[in-house]
């Protein structure tokens, strides 16, 4: 089966700065990687996603990126604010199942 | 707001015991999943239905049981509940299963607490 791998585990930034979230895959099958923001008490909400015929996406200070033959993907986020404080999972799925294996997720601190 | 509901917020019981979770998925979506989240398994994908039929499991106990029904809402049976099935369940729903539906929109979750 998948196994997503999803680094770091926790990550704070200064106000402004950039953070990365990287995570890698196993199964060269799977073609649809999105992104979820977790805030406390809520359920994971979509921020991005990319397929994998494409190397780059950008949704405003969001940017996601794919390399398909080193099977990672990392999340961007740039211009960091408070509120992008959360935690973070990456997942991977495929058409033949579309349930998604997620990472183990990233607890994002933007320290104001 | 997702548009995706879950019934109830919370739930609280005993070792041994049966409970229902419920699941409401976005008006059109034919697809439901449940996922576990717990603070040392991350999220886990439990079991998919598709327009009623089950269509994918994964790391679901046999003493957990779901199914869909006709109106698309769901719901998750957990059963002879043990101290480690305190978690947080969610639901999530899709339109269709395959591209280029595979966005899962995630509701609030239920948080189960075995005691």
């Amino acid at each position: 089966g998948e196994n997503v791998e999803q680094h770091p585990s926790t990550l704070s930034v200064q106000e402004g700065d950039s953070a990365v979230i990287k995570c890698t895959y196993s199964d060269s099958a799977s073609n649809y990687f999105p992104w979820y923001k977790q805030e406390l008490g809520k359920g994971p909400q979509l921020i991005i996603d990319i397929r994998s015929n494409v190397g780059e996406k950008k949704d405003q200070r969001i940017a996601v990126t794919l390399n398909k033959t080193a099977k990672h993907f990392s999340l961007h986020i740039t211009e960091t604010q408070p509120e992008d404080s959360a935690v973070y999972f990456c997942a991977a799925s495929k058409n033949t199942g579309n349930q998604f294996y997620f990472g183990t997720g990233t607890s994002l601190t933007v320290i104001p | 707001d997702s548009g995706v509901t879950q019934t109830p917020k919370h739930l609280i019981t005993a070792t041994g015991q049966r409970v229902t979770l419920r699941c409401s998925p976005r008006s059109g979506d034919l697809s439901v999943y449940w996922y576990q989240q717990s603070l040392d398994q991350g999220l886990q994908f439990l079991i998919q239905y598709y327009n009623g039929e089950e269509r994918a499991k994964g790391n679901i106990l046999e003493r957990f049981s779901a199914q869909q029904f006709p109106d698309l809402h769901s719901e998750l049976n957990l059963s002879s509940l043990e101290l480690g099935d305190s978690a947080l369940y969610f639901c999530a729903s899709s339109v269709a299963v395959g591209e280029p539906y595979n966005e899962q929109f995630f509701g609030p979750g239920t948080r189960l607490t075995v005691l």
